[in-house]
């Protein structure tokens, strides 16, 4: 079954902080994808990253980062000195790449991040 | 740069009437999605449509949903009958490809039926 976990329900830090959003994930299939998605205030989705199932390596694009850990079956997001503008919903997805798939997107239960000035 | 776009962007209606839900994907995606996400809940999958027909569906789009794409640009969700169950954000996304290839969204279409 695939499944996809975000225990933090609401963080909330203080501007400047560093902040980890967690990610766990189920899947039978070797092959996938993990993505996470971004829903500020006005409510669209915003793709930040993709990664996929072969590609281990962690990512830094300016102040985020993830940690990507098949061991764990995690693909954790940090925010490196927090800003107010981060205050968001953010969603941790999973698609499943075998045949027949259509790739489509399952999300976890989102964790909303509260950046205080 | 290219962008999903719906409208409308709000739409009430009334229980048991039918609502149209119109999506207009970027221009060289192949890949189509329906998903919705109720009121401070998380996004769930209602439909994928390819080469002109459904690849996969979730068991929420029972036979009140259908999903047409009329024409080359227009992707369009149908609620034959709504339920007040149906009120939600509905988003629609549309991909390039499928392997390697994020899905964008649009900024959703927010359903209220009273």
């Amino acid at each position: 079954a695939q499944k996809v976990t975000q225990a933090q329900t609401e963080i909330s830090v203080v501007e400047k902080e560093d902040v980890t959003l967690d990610c766990v994930y189920e899947t039978r299939d070797t092959t996938y994808y993990l993505f996470w998605y971004k829903q500020p205030p006005s409510g669209e989705l915003v793709f930040l990253i993709r990664r996929n199932s072969f590609d281990e390596q962690n990512e830094i694009s300016g102040r985020y980062s993830w940690n990507f850990q098949k061991s764990t079956s995690s693909f954790n997001f940090t925010i490196t000195a927090s800003q107010v503008v981060d205050s968001a919903v953010y969603f941790c997805a999973l698609s499943e790449a075998e045949a027949d798939s259509s790739y489509k997107l399952i999300f976890g239960s989102g964790t909303r991040l509260l950046v205080r000035p | 740069e290219p962008e999903v776009t719906q409208t409308p962007s709000h739409q009430v209606t009334q229980m048991g009437q039918e609502v149209i839900l119109r999506c207009v994907p970027i221009s060289n995606h192949l890949y189509f999605y329906w998903y919705r996400q109720i009121l401070g809940q998380k996004v769930e999958f209602l439909v994928s449509f390819y080469n002109n027909e459904i690849s996969e569906k979730s068991e929420i789009f029972d036979d009140q949903f259908s999903v047409e794409r009329p024409d080359g640009s227009n992707f369009t969700l149908k609620i034959r009958s709504t339920k007040l169950e149906d009120s939600a954000m509905y988003f629609c996304a549309s991909s390039e490809g499928v392997r390697d290839h994020e899905q964008y969204f649009g900024p959703g279409t927010r359903l209220t039926v009273t």
